[in-house]
């Protein structure tokens, strides 16, 4: 198993601004993943955080919008940037370990609200 | 590409009662399924998951699952719903070979005194 951490657990961001989320794994893990959350809804994979290398991304988020940093093995970020308050959402991060057949292990989530 | 269907965005339960959440799920082949537990201002929680084997599952806090390829179902039962039990209740699938993770809209437990 996993345990995850997320920094911060919540903010309140204007609008235009960036914010960088930290999630940290108490071990290594062979994938990481972020998700988002909307009000009421499902959970949406934005990117898959690959170490050493650029994240991949989902249909529908890119790059500029969502930056994606893993230097390590048990460390990722996220940065929302140029915020507006269509990405008032919890952001999830999660992680695959290599003997966990595909279960991912969740964070507590960034709740974000923009205003 | 698999998806997930939970048919009831909301179900209210008497404390006490047991529980089904219905879950089903498309896949081409025989899939990974687990359900998730979503406390308020929580992360998500594994409660069960399938790989293969035994097509009923035990999982934490008295929750069990059933798989039936027949059905294309996962559906989560517990025999006696707790006041603690109110959450948000997530089913998913991922695909083997690959670590695609689809997520359900979600159901609602509410638990009645």
């Amino acid at each position: 198993s996993a345990v995850i951490s997320q920094k911060p657990s919540r903010d309140i961001c204007q609008r235009g601004t960036s914010l960088t989320i930290q999630c940290q794994v108490d071990s290594q893990v062979t994938m990481m993943f972020w998700y988002r959350q909307q009000p009421g809804q499902s959970l949406t994979l934005i990117a898959t955080a690959n170490q050493g290398s650029e994240a991949t991304y989902e249909s529908g988020f890119v790059i500029d919008k969502f930056p994606i940093s893993r230097p390590n093995l048990t460390f990722s970020t996220l940065t929302v940037s140029n915020m507006s308050p269509e990405d008032s959402s919890i952001y999830l991060c999660s992680a695959l370990t290599g003997s966990s057949y595909n279960e991912q292990f969740f964070g507590p989530g960034t709740r974000l609200t923009v205003l | 590409a698999q998806s997930v269907t939970q048919p009831d965005i909301h179900i209210t339960v008497s404390e006490g009662a047991s529980l089904e959440l219905r879950c089903n799920y498309s896949y081409g082949a025989t899939p990974y399924l687990f359900w998730y537990v979503q406390s308020p201002g929580q992360g998500l929680q594994l409660l069960l998951k399938y790989f293969s084997g035994d097509t009923l599952v035990q999982g934490i806090k008295g929750f069990e699952a059933e798989f039936k390829r027949s059905q294309s179902s996962f559906n989560l039962r517990k025999p006696s719903v707790h006041w603690s039990d109110a959450a948000e209740y997530f089913c998913a699938v991922g695909a083997r070979g690959n670590n695609d993770m689809r997520f359900g809209a979600g159901t609602r437990l509410t638990v009645k005194p």
